[in-house]
């Protein structure tokens, strides 16, 4: 059964870069029929698709974060990693890893990691 | 930009009755839809693709139905777990949005 994990600091200061590793078990990241993405949710609210990558290291990246996000893989270790940089306090979140298919029409999110709280203060 | 707008914010139901919800996207997303479910303190959990596949494991009483714009989920009878926030996604054009969620609650 295939597992997702995410990792990383919880407490991040104003204008630094946040960093996640999501880890991946129970099936390959290499797998030609899926993307790999990053999904947060502020506290008390909605969900926000931040980006998704294919093991190749093909990216896409919401528009509205597009300037601040880089996500990375690394296939040896069955991983892929978030960075965000010059946080603030509205980039505090519960951030969830997440699968999603290849194929247009076939994008929905499953499965997820159990989400990391991420809190951006001095 | 497709915007999803989910209804009622709020919905009060009572264990054994049904539940509606709703979600509209701002242009045709198709049958693009899905459906999650989230508790308290857990990620979202897929119930429903293609706005009518119900996702392995989720039971009958979930069901999901709708095209282009309109789209609902009905749980049949409602059970004690399944009081929840729920989410509806478009992902017939990128970037994939989120409906702002439904919560449903014990009545």
């Amino acid at each position: 059964q295939l597992q997702l994990q995410e990792s990383g600091p919880g407490l991040v200061k104003p204008s630094e870069t946040l960093s996640l590793t999501c880890t991946v078990s129970g099936g390959s990241i290499s797998s030609s029929s899926y993307y790999w993405g990053w999904i947060r949710q502020p506290p008390g609210k909605g969900l926000e698709w931040i980006g998704s990558i294919y093991y190749s290291g093909s990216t896409y990246y919401n528009p509205s974060l597009k300037s601040r996000v880089t996500i990375s893989v690394d296939t040896s270790k069955n991983q892929f990693s978030l960075k965000l940089s010059s946080v603030t306090a509205a980039d505090t979140a519960v951030y969830y890893c997440a699968r999603h298919e290849k194929w247009n029409g076939k994008r929905w999110f499953d499965p997820w990691g159990q989400g990391t709280l991420v809190t951006v203060s001095s | 930009e497709i915007v999803m707008t989910q209804s009622p914010a709020t919905l009060s139901v009572s264990p054994g009755e049904r539940a509606t919800l709703s979600c509209r996207a701002s242009q045709s997303v198709s049958s693009n839809l899905a459906w999650y479910q989230q508790k308290p303190g857990q990620a979202p959990r897929l119930l429903i693709y293609g706005a009518s596949t119900r996702a392995t494991g989720i039971p009958a009483r979930f069901s999901g139905s709708g095209s282009g714009t309109e789209f609902t989920l009905t749980i049949s009878s409602l059970q004690s777990e399944d009081f929840a926030v729920y989410y509806c996604q478009q992902y017939n054009n990128w970037p994939p949005f989120f409906g702002q969620g439904t919560k449903l609650e014990i009545k």
